[in-house]
């Protein structure tokens, strides 16, 4: 199956720094999201990226199909910022919409 | 929009209980999706339907565990005679292909811990 991989798994950031998170994949893949999770396990959805350019806010992601990988970048990181980030992707040769996730990044936010 | 419902949030049981937990997706979701998470892990897929009918289950999924969707609206997730090795964060997902995207929006979630 499609192999998900996340870096760094972890990430200490001191109040206003900025981040790039990567997640690499192995095949071609027609979903791909970006969550933050929770210090209570609620997944929020930040991205639907499977390929192109985003921004939300302070949040932006990029996603090169072509080279199966996917960046995620904090600006201004805030303590609320704290968490963990997962990238997911559902991968065409499946034929499944499932998502496989990586083990994702742990990040905090110093103040 | 009110967003995935998982009920309960908690459960606590003791080994070898049933237990059953509840997925409302958001309206008009015409697919959901179930999977697991244990302590320091991406979560995992566990199974999906599409409307009424179930359409993939993975490996994990084992006879002890049991997913329905009778009317195509919610879903249940019941695990017969609950092992130590169930306790996970069971995580409910709903999308609805063919919109703008086949985002899947995730519920809160139902933490099991088997004694």
């Amino acid at each position: 199956g499609i192999q998900v991989e996340q870096s760094p798994p972890d990430l200490i950031l001191q109040e206003g720094a900025n981040s790039t998170l990567r997640c690499n994949f192995s095949d071609s893949v027609n979903n791909l999201q970006w969550f933050h999770q929770n210090p209570w396990g609620q997944l929020i959805n930040l991205f639907y990226i499977p390929s192109g350019t985003k921004q939300n806010g302070r949040l932006s992601a990029t996603t090169v199909a072509t080279e199966r990988y996917s960046l995620l970048y904090i600006s201004s990181s805030q303590t609320t910022d704290s968490g963990v980030y997962f990238c997911a992707v559902a991968y065409l040769p499946g034929g499944s919409e499932k998502l496989v996730f990586g083990k994702g990044t742990k990040l905090t936010v110093n103040p | 929009d009110t967003g995935v419902s998982q009920n309960p949030r908690h459960k606590i049981t003791k080994r070898g209980q049933n237990v059953t937990f509840r997925c409302d997706p958001i309206s008009e979701h015409n697919r959901l999706y179930w999977y697991r998470q244990t302590l320091g892990q991406g979560p995992e897929f566990l199974t999906y339907f599409q409307n009424e009918a179930q359409l993939e289950k993975s490996r994990l999924l084992s006879d002890r565990f049991s997913a329905e969707r009778p009317k195509g609206s919610f879903s249940t997730l019941e695990i017969q005679r609950t092992e130590q090795g169930d306790s996970a964060m069971y995580l409910c997902a709903s999308s609805s292909p063919g919109g703008p995207s086949d985002t899947q929006y995730f519920g809160p979630g139902t933490r099991l811990t088997v004694l």
